[in-house]
């Protein structure tokens, strides 16, 4: 099957420092990438939306100066997350949607990123 | 403000018994409904889908049924087996899957041997 690449796994680090979350699709193209953040007991909610070549969509209430994402090619997308504070602690994971396949079951996910910020 | 619903953190059942998962939905444009197993330290893998068109979808030991007028769907797993053990999330997109997924907060399955 298709396989997302999602680096690092975990990452600690201090308040006030920026941290970036890479997401590859390794064996396929991918237009369009989704960025998800899942709180503790809490449902994986949507952040944004990245397609190759353009500017990210924000979901409301998700700072988009704060969470910065790049989609420069079509197999990698990276967020970052810029001046991190404790409450931006959380799973962050990646999906993918293979080019040209419009249904949500082509969708592949990364394995996540834990952050924790001190 | 939950759209999709997982009521049950999780569930136990025995090895060989049918396990049921629920799921409910508030918002009527969703049309397109999926299932994704989650191991721990991996990300979600799709299990089954089912279209707000059909009421009941199967594939080997997996059947989602959907109940439209009660904004419901159920998946079930019979014979349940060890390896079943996971999180399941139920998701819901609207324009027959083509919009973004919006996740349940999952439930997690225990198959006891």
């Amino acid at each position: 099957g298709a396989v997302v690449s999602q680096h690092p796994s975990r990452v600690i680090c201090k308040s006030g420092t920026s941290v970036k979350i890479e997401c590859r699709s390794l064996d396929f193209q991918a237009t369009t990438m989704f960025w998800y953040r899942q709180f503790p007991k809490q449902s994986l909610m949507l952040m944004a939306t990245s397609n190759e070549g353009s500017k990210a969509t924000y979901e409301q209430g998700v700072e988009k100066d704060k969470f910065l994402i790049n989609h420069a090619s079509l197999t990698l997308s990276t967020l970052t997350v810029t001046s991190a504070h404790p409450e931006d602690s959380s799973f962050y994971i990646c999906s993918a949607r293979q080019t040209g396949i419009a249904t949500n079951e082509k969708l592949f996910f990364g394995s996540g990123t834990q952050l924790s910020v001190l | 403000d939950q759209q999709v619903k997982q009521n049950s953190p999780s569930l136990s059942v025995q090895e060989g018994r049918i396990s049921i998962l629920n799921c409910d939905y508030t918002n009527s444009m969703f049309d397109y409904f999926l299932w994704y197993k989650k191991y721990p330290a991996e990300g979600p893998t799709f299990l089954i889908s089912i279209s707000s068109i059909k009421d009941k979808n199967e594939d080997g030991r997996f059947t989602v049924f959907l109940n439209k007028s009660a904004k419901h769907l159920s998946l079930h797993i019979v014979p349940s087996q060890p390896g079943d053990s996971a999180v399941y999330f139920c998701a819901a997109s609207a324009k027959s899957g083509n919009t973004p997924l919006v996740f349940g907060k999952g439930t997690r399955l225990s198959v006891i041997a």
